[in-house]
């Protein structure tokens, strides 16, 4: 079945600091690949997605591309805020089933340091 | 616009005891889906609802079931609680016209099982 692996934390940097947190999945299809953010004591946000293969999605200074030849959407920031400190989920849509599933990964907590 | 409210916010229960959740989802969303959050499990997906029709269901046992009223609202109940159901739920609300569609996380209930 549909499934993600993303990289165990936690990642401490400091800021400024290049982030990559990796992702690779495993699906049939053509699912969509998200990057959702946790912050302390909130809900799940969006922070990016890509719907096909080559698709860069980008917010916040926060990017990640589709790579389908090695089924992979790793996330990238060229310098980190101490305010990006969260929780990250990777997770692709489950287009198995009918109806609307996300498979996450099992989070990367992110520490940024002053 | 009022974002996707959830009650009760904390839940404390004794084994055996049922447990019912609620949701209300952004105004004009008519797809609600339910997550189990844990530390060791990470986010597994439940159900999902559309138009108060189950169109997907997660690998959780029978003890778990949901509903979705007309307006939208969902609830979801737990039956015969078990210690291992002590977890985060998180609501998730959409449009619900896609598998790339964005999805509005509410702050989730925190259940305690004792």
């Amino acid at each position: 079945g549909n499934s993600v692996t993303q990289m165990e934390g936690p990642v401490t940097l400091s800021e400024e600091a290049f982030l990559t947190i990796n992702c690779t999945y495993t699906a049939t299809g053509y699912p969509s690949l998200f990057w959702y953010v946790q912050y302390p004591g909130e809900g799940l946000q969006l922070l990016l997605k890509a719907t096909k293969a080559d698709d860069k999605g980008s917010n916040k200074g926060f990017e990640a591309t589709y790579r389908k030849e090695t089924t992979s959407f790793h996330l990238e920031k060229g310098s980190v805020q101490v305010s990006d400190s969260a929780v990250y989920f990777c997770a692709l849509s489950d287009n198995s089933n009918s109806g609307y599933a996300l498979n996450f990964g099992k989070g990367t907590s992110l520490l940024v340091t002053p | 616009k009022a974002g996707v409210t959830q009650t009760p916010r904390y839940l404390i229960k004794t084994r055996g005891q049922q447990v019912t959740l609620s949701c209300s989802p952004i105004s004009g969303h008519r797809s609600v889906s339910w997550y189990q959050q844990t530390p060791g499990q990470g986010l597994q997906f439940l159900f999902e609802y559309f138009s108060e029709t189950q169109r997907n269901k997660g690998n959780f046992p029978g003890r778990f079931s949901g509903r979705q009223f007309s307006n939208s609202r969902s609830e979801m109940n737990v039956s015969t609680l078990e210690l291992g159901d002590s977890a985060l739920y998180l609501c998730a609300s959409s449009l619900g016209r896609g598998l790339s569609e964005k999805l509005f996380f509410g702050s989730g209930t925190q259940l305690s099982v004792l």
